[in-house]
């Protein structure tokens, strides 16, 4: 099956700074990334869409300012926490979608950030 | 707005057979996704209901009828390896978005 990679598996920081975690897809390319928020023992909340080549759509109440994102190229998106704090401590997971054709969504191994 | 129901936790016993169900109120409809998740993992795909009906996979089943906006995770024989969260999700018409459920947390005992 398709394979998408996210890296860093954790992070800690300090409140105050920037956070980048990438999202890849490995044997495929995908025009359409989803950036989740998780908090434990919850679903998955959707934050955002992210599209190559253009903007991300955000979920009503997501801070756009606050979680960058970018799609640079078909097999990478990047979500930045800018200005992190300790109420962005969460599971960050990004999916992504083969084709058109490929209904299934593939999920990365997620992120878990804690900004102390 | 988006609204996906479904059982907070569930319990059962090894070798049992158990369904967990899902209703959703959203807007549009695309498809209706089963996965499963272990604690601190990334959810893996189990099963894709596009058409009213039974969609069988090995132990597991899934049923969805669209007029009643429900769905459910039929799950056979009941291993330990089950234990998990099982999410349902939507994908919507139009910006093909998929919304998750609140999920399910099953745990199985010997």
């Amino acid at each position: 099956g398709a394979v998408v990679s996210q890296h860093p598996s954790w992070v800690i920081c300090k409140s105050g700074t920037s956070v980048k975690i990438e999202c890849r897809s490995l044997d495929f390319q995908a025009t359409t990334m989803f950036w989740y928020r998780q908090f434990p023992k919850q679903s998955l909340m959707l934050m955002a869409t992210s599209n190559e080549g253009s903007k991300a759509t955000y979920e009503q109440g997501v801070e756009k300012d606050k979680f960058l994102i970018n799609h640079a190229s078909l097999t990478l998106s990047t979500l930045t926490v800018t200005s992190a704090h300790p109420e962005d401590s969460s599971f960050y997971i990004c999916s992504a979608r083969p084709g058109p054709t490929n209904e299934k969504l593939f999920f990365g191994s997620g992120t878990q950030l804690s900004v102390l | 707005g988006q609204n996906i129901d479904q059982p907070t936790e569930m319990t059962a016993t090894e070798g049992a057979i158990v369904q967990i169900n899902c209703t959703y109120q959203t807007s549009g409809f695309n498809g209706l996704f089963w996965y499963q998740q272990h604690a601190g993992e990334a959810p893996t795909f189990l099963s894709y209901n596009v058409l009213d009906g039974l969609e069988e996979k090995g132990r597991f089943s899934s049923f969805l009828s669209r007029s009643k906006g429900y769905s459910y995770l039929l799950l056979k024989e009941l291993q330990m390896k089950d234990s998990a969260s099982y999410l349902c999700a939507v994908r919507t018409s139009g910006t093909y978005k998929y919304i998750f459920g609140t999920g399910t947390r099953l745990k199985v005992l010997a």
